[in-house]
């Protein structure tokens, strides 16, 4: 069975204090794994997709990174506005899988 | 370019009363989903469309629970009768086609009572 695992459940940062949060998975034949932003009353909003291990993506302050079992979401310098809860998901290769969500890392930036 | 809409935002009902979310995705997107979102929890997959076909109902709980696209464009999404666990938010997503990327809509928040 597909699992993904999001560490840690809530991070408190001050701003500019650079971190990571960690997605870890295991999946039978990755197909794509995905980072989502969702903030308080409102739907994800997709940030990135990543394919093969050693791929990076990078937007504004966020910097995703994969491994054979996981991915980081690295925040450099972090503003108040990035205060969110960040989603993790993973898409198995085989067949018409559907995404398998993590329970999300919820992330406070402190002004 | 519109986003995927959803309605209504917000439903408080009382258990065993029934309610229906309805949904219009991106345009030109084939796939459509349904999610449950439960307070805390990551999104899970309640149903997912390709056109007006089903393609994965596996997780929906079909004793109270229905879903329908009939044009292949909008659908809604029925629970008959709510429990007290359906209390969740619904969302809606899109996606041009199966294993692309899925953009999700606002939600429609459920509480029953």
């Amino acid at each position: 069975e597909d699992q993904v695992t999001q560490s840690p459940e809530a991070l408190r940062l001050q701003e500019g204090e650079s971190s990571s949060l960690n997605c870890s998975y295991t999946v039978s034949g990755l197909r794509g794994l995905f980072w989502y932003r969702q903030d308080p009353g409102k739907g994800p909003e997709f940030l990135f997709t990543l394919y093969s291990a050693g791929e990076e993506k990078e937007k504004e302050r966020l910097k995703a990174t994969l491994t054979k079992k996981e991915s980081f979401l690295h925040i450099t310098a972090p503003k108040p506005e990035d205060s969110a809860t960040y989603l993790c998901a993973v898409q198995a290769a085989s067949g018409n899988t559907p995404l398998v969500f993590g329970k999300g890392t919820r992330l406070s930036v402190i002004a | 370019e519109a986003g995927v809409a959803q309605s209504p935002r917000y439903k408080i009902i009382e258990k065993r009363q029934s309610v229906a979310f309805w949904c219009n995705p991106i345009s030109g997107h084939a796939t459509l989903y349904w999610y449950q979102q439960i307070l805390g929890q990551g999104p899970k997959l309640l149903i997912q469309f390709q056109n007006n076909g089903v393609v994965d109902d596996s997780q929906l709980p079909k004793d109270r629970f229905s879903a329908e696209r009939l044009k292949g464009v909008d659908s809604t999404l029925k629970i008959q009768p709510a429990k007290l666990e359906d209390s969740a938010v619904y969302l809606c997503a899109s996606s041009f086609r199966q294993g692309n990327t899925i953009y999700f809509g606002e939600g429609s928040w459920l509480t029953v009572v």
